[in-house]
């Protein structure tokens, strides 16, 4: 079993759609988590963390449940340039090893 | 300020030969990670290291690649013998910190390297 698990996508979507991406980890332990965007031939790139209380940056809302060990992303009023790969990340804790899902890729059409 | 820098960006080798792969980490950073990506997947944890000491190397193979991050100077990735499976986008990524809570990582560009 992966240690981070994402929907593979890709989701196609058009313009002004909801879109929810979901993420499983499989270390109990794990500490921090992240949403990272990878645009094609890029360096991935931070989106947001992601906490137990939920947090929400414009448009973008990230989700975690220990429980379940699942994390989540809705996008809501999807852009065309919102078209990228999502990246689901878990920091075990310490140092910055960080753990990357697959990532789920999104495309956004007119 | 300069961010995480990476070079070659692209290298092509012939099986066989060696490449070598720097990086050079934000001011001020003494911390250095190695990521790489296959192609279709996520990135993958290669090796943690402070200046003149690897910490950590558990994701590194067993043959053929090493790191070292000297005194002076960039990290450098070194493969030798590269194999076509060896054709991926190797990151690196710096921190002031050893980690804690939060996230205070920043990647490099990439280098993108082809064996034909």
């Amino acid at each position: 079993r992966k240690e981070v698990e994402q929907d593979p996508g890709p989701f196609n979507v058009p313009e002004g759609a909801t879109v929810a991406f979901n993420c499983t980890y499989s270390n109990s332990a794990s500490q921090s988590f992240f949403w990272y965007r990878q645009d094609c031939r890029k360096e991935p790139k931070l989106l947001m963390s992601v906490y137990s209380s939920g947090n929400e940056d414009g448009r973008f809302t990230a989700q975690l449940n220990r429980a379940s060990q699942y994390i989540s992303l809705l996008i809501r009023d999807s852009k065309l340039s919102d078209s990228a790969t999502y990246l689901c990340v878990v920091k075990p804790g310490g140092y910055n090893k960080l753990i990357f899902g697959a990532g789920t890729r999104l495309a956004v059409h007119p | 300020n300069a961010g995480v820098m990476q070079n070659p960006r692209h290298l092509v080798r012939r099986r066989g030969q060696e490449a070598r792969l720097r990086c050079s980490p934000m001011k001020g950073h003494s911390h250095v990670y190695w990521y790489r990506q296959l192609p279709e997947e996520g990135l993958k944890f290669m090796v943690y290291l402070q200046k003149e000491n690897i910490i950590d190397e558990s994701g590194m193979p067993k043959e053929r690649f090493s790191a070292e991050f000297p005194k002076e100077g960039p990290s450098i990735l070194r493969i030798q013998q590269v194999v076509r499976g060896d054709s991926a986008a190797y990151f690196c990524a710096s921190s002031p910190l050893t980690g804690g809570s939060g996230n205070t990582i920043y990647f490099g560009e990439g280098s993108w390297l082809t064996v034909v």
